[in-house]
């Protein structure tokens, strides 16, 4: 099977308060990508990151970070100090080939509520 | 910065009619994908579109669905005889190439559908 899956489907925290966002994935290429976006309120689907299977390297923007473990399937999004414009559902997503064709396969979103 | 447009941003629609929604790619695009969300759940891939066919459909895009790029610029999804479960979200996005474009697929700001 090709599926992602995030576990926690609602989190709420503090303002300034750190959180990580859990993705873990299946899938039978051997080169692959990952992504997240970020889907606030108003509805769009914002572009986070992009992970292609074969660089395991971590990846800091900002306040955000992500830590793609290959050895565990997961790649899980950290936010640092959040904020309440933090406040979105986000989601994993993996790339998945079949045929010469490709697709998005997503989780099913972590709705995160940051309070002041 | 490049963006792909979606209209209408809401429509409302009788059981049964047909609509079409309109989305206008990023110019140099070459693939276009539609995408749909049920409210509170996770988006699901509808049907990927290169070289003006069709690369994949999922299981969702059956009969009652098509796509077309009419005039080179625009990427319609047609829904005839719209059903209840049909009201959605639909995401139209696109991308320059092929594999996983590394700022991610741009998707619309989608069309929220309403069937009554």
């Amino acid at each position: 099977a090709q599926k992602v899956t995030q576990a926690q489907t609602e989190i709420s925290v503090v303002e300034k308060e750190d959180v990580t966002l859990d993705c873990v994935y299946e899938t039978r290429d051997t080169t692959y990508y990952l992504f997240w976006y970020k889907q606030p309120p108003s509805g769009e689907l914002v572009f986070l990151i992009r992970r292609n299977s074969f660089d395991e390297q971590n990846e800091i923007s900002g306040r955000y970070s992500w830590n793609f473990q290959k050895s565990t399937s997961s790649f899980n999004f950290t936010i640092t100090a959040s904020q309440v414009v933090d406040s979105a559902v986000y989601f994993c997503a993996l790339r998945v080939t079949q045929g010469g064709s490709e697709k998005l396969v997503f989780g099913k979103g972590t709705k995160l509520t940051v309070n002041p | 910065e490049p963006e792909v447009t979606q209209t209408p941003s809401h429509q409302v629609t009788q059981m049964g009619q047909e609509v079409i929604l309109r989305c206008v790619p990023i110019s140099n695009h070459l693939y276009f994908y539609w995408y749909r969300q049920i409210l509170g759940q996770k988006v699901e891939f509808l049907v990927s579109f290169y070289n003006n066919e069709i690369s994949e459909k999922s299981e969702i895009f059956d009969d009652q669905f098509s796509v077309e790029r009419p005039d080179g610029s625009n990427f319609t999804l047609k829904i005839r005889s719209t059903k209840l479960e049909d009201s959605a979200m639909y995401f139209c996005a696109s991308s320059e190439n092929r594999p996983a474009p590394i700022d991610g697929y741009t998707f619309g700001s989608g069309t929220r559908l309403t069937v009554v």
